[in-house]
């Protein structure tokens, strides 16, 4: 079956502009995470999702970033007024919860501030 | 909160030699070890897993150990082959309801060679 997608796969913005970027987890799965990945760095974790809430939003580093889910599938990360720093590889992961751990990722969006 | 360091960061070895790979966590409630395998350019998969109630667990030539009372684990492949060279993450969670943040090491990047 089909897997997690990300779009777009790649993003190139100027310092200062909006972007949003979007994960489309497995089918049925109601967990959704979404990790970042900076350049030769381990995965960091920013957000959760259990349905359309997010009970875990401890890793968001600012209020710049904000994230929704809407109908327990589709999600949007958003960055407002990105900034050099929020250049990284954003992964999406999604697995189907209760006692099955198994967190599946997509292929990630690469950011790029300019 | 939790906190995973992994070591080395990088390994060299030769085709047909054993790779180990090793991770300390922080959080004594942490109970779900995943290793990750990313290579270029593609998205992180799960090689395997282990639970704090399993010290020991291996898949054909790949084996994870844990020590709960050290608050280590290890990842450990034998009879390595050039298609093992990628960088491996490991990660701890407290599994709670289905949800679990994944905290990551830095990364192991691994080079067989032929």
């Amino acid at each position: 079956g089909a897997g997690v997608s990300q779009s777009p796969s790649n993003k190139v913005t100027e310092k200062g502009k909006d972007v949003e970027l979007r994960c489309d987890p497995i089918s049925g799965h109601t967990a959704l995470y979404w990790y970042r990945q900076s350049l030769g760095q381990g995965l960091e974790f920013l957000i959760y999702f259990q349905g359309n809430s997010a009970p875990d939003k401890s890793g968001l580093p600012s209020d710049r970033f904000s994230a929704e889910r809407t109908g327990g599938s589709v999600s949007t990360l958003t960055i407002q007024r990105t900034q050099q720093e929020d250049s990284a590889v954003y992964l999406c992961a999604s697995s189907l919860g209760g006692d099955i751990n198994e967190q599946f990722f997509g292929p990630g969006t690469r950011l790029t501030v300019l | 909160g939790e906190n995973v360091e992994q070591h080395p960061s990088t390994l060299s070895v030769q085709e047909g030699d054993s790779a180990v790979i090793k991770c300390t966590y922080s959080d004594s409630a942490s109970n779900y070890f995943p290793w990750y395998k990313q290579e270029l350019g593609k998205r992180p998969q799960l090689i395997i897993d282990i639970r704090s109630n399993v010290g020991e667990k291996k898949d054909q030539r790949i084996a994870v150990t844990l020590n709960k009372t050290a608050k280590h684990f290890s990842l450990h492949i034998t009879e390595t082959q050039p298609e093992d060279s990628a960088v491996y993450f490991c990660a701890a969670t407290p599994l709670s309801g289905g949800y679990n943040k994944l905290i990551f090491g830095a990364g192991t990047r691994l080079a067989v060679h032929p």
